[in-house]
């Protein structure tokens, strides 16, 4: 149980077009959802935290209107980078979690190349 | 601020010795700490978490690590390795349990035949 996927696993842009990353929790209700980045050979570090149905709350540094989040379901979430550029190449993962839990059950990534 | 600090970017041990990754902390309040574990292509699963309850810690797999305030550490070990541990591991820290996970730069562990 607990599983979350993540859509498209490996993705290569052109330099300002927009690319959608899907996350999804495919046996439990997730009320909370997470976005991470990583860089290569760095940690993750949170870019934003979103409630089912609610705006996304942003870490400081992130750009909202670059990286646009919608939870638009309990199983749903999306994470669109607008206008991609070259400095935005890197693995993104998500995280769910359920109500009342506590643990974040994690995605297997997704590696963003912008061209 | 929470932060960890993973003292070792690599670690290699041969199949049926010990394992110890290790894992320093800072934070103003009382942590929440936790070890993940990342295969490649896998998404993190969580090995074990400390939650201000017993300061040693049984996780899957035969992990265990130990709170040590007075040393703000938390190192993984593991008596004995397999071939599967080799993975990515890391080192986190949360003031709000289940939310603002701060991760350490991880720890790849090899693990020789």
């Amino acid at each position: 149980g607990a599983v979350v996927s993540q859509h498209p696993s490996w993705v290569i842009c052109k330099s300002g077009t927009s690319v959608k990353i899907e996350c999804r929790s495919l046996d439990f209700q997730a009320t909370t959802m997470f976005w991470y980045r990583q860089f290569p050979k760095q940690s993750l570090m949170l870019m934003a935290t979103s409630n089912e149905g609610s705006k996304a709350t942003y870490e400081q540094g992130v750009e909202k209107d670059k990286f646009l989040i919608n939870h638009a379901s309990l199983t749903l979430s999306t994470l669109t980078v607008t206008s991609a550029h070259p400095e935005d190449s890197s693995f993104y993962i998500c995280s769910a979690r359920d109500f009342p839990g506590y643990e974040q059950y994690f995605g297997p990534g997704t590696r963003l190349t912008v061209t | 601020a929470q932060s960890v600090t993973q003292l070792d970017s690599h670690v290699s041990v041969s199949e049926g010795t010990p394992v110890l990754l290790r894992c320093n902390y800072s934070s103003s309040y009382s942590p929440s700490l936790f070890w993940y574990v990342q295969h490649p292509n896998k998404g993190l699963q969580l090995l074990l978490k400390y939650t201000s309850a017993a300061t040693l810690v049984k996780g899957i797999n035969g992990f265990e690590a130990e709170f040590k305030k007075s040393e703000t550490s938390f190192h993984l070990t593991k008596p004995s390795a397999h071939m599967s541990d080799a993975a990515e591991y890391f080192c986190v820290v949360s003031r709000e349990y289940g939310n603002k996970l701060v991760f350490g730069a991880g720890t790849i562990l090899r693990v020789k035949s």
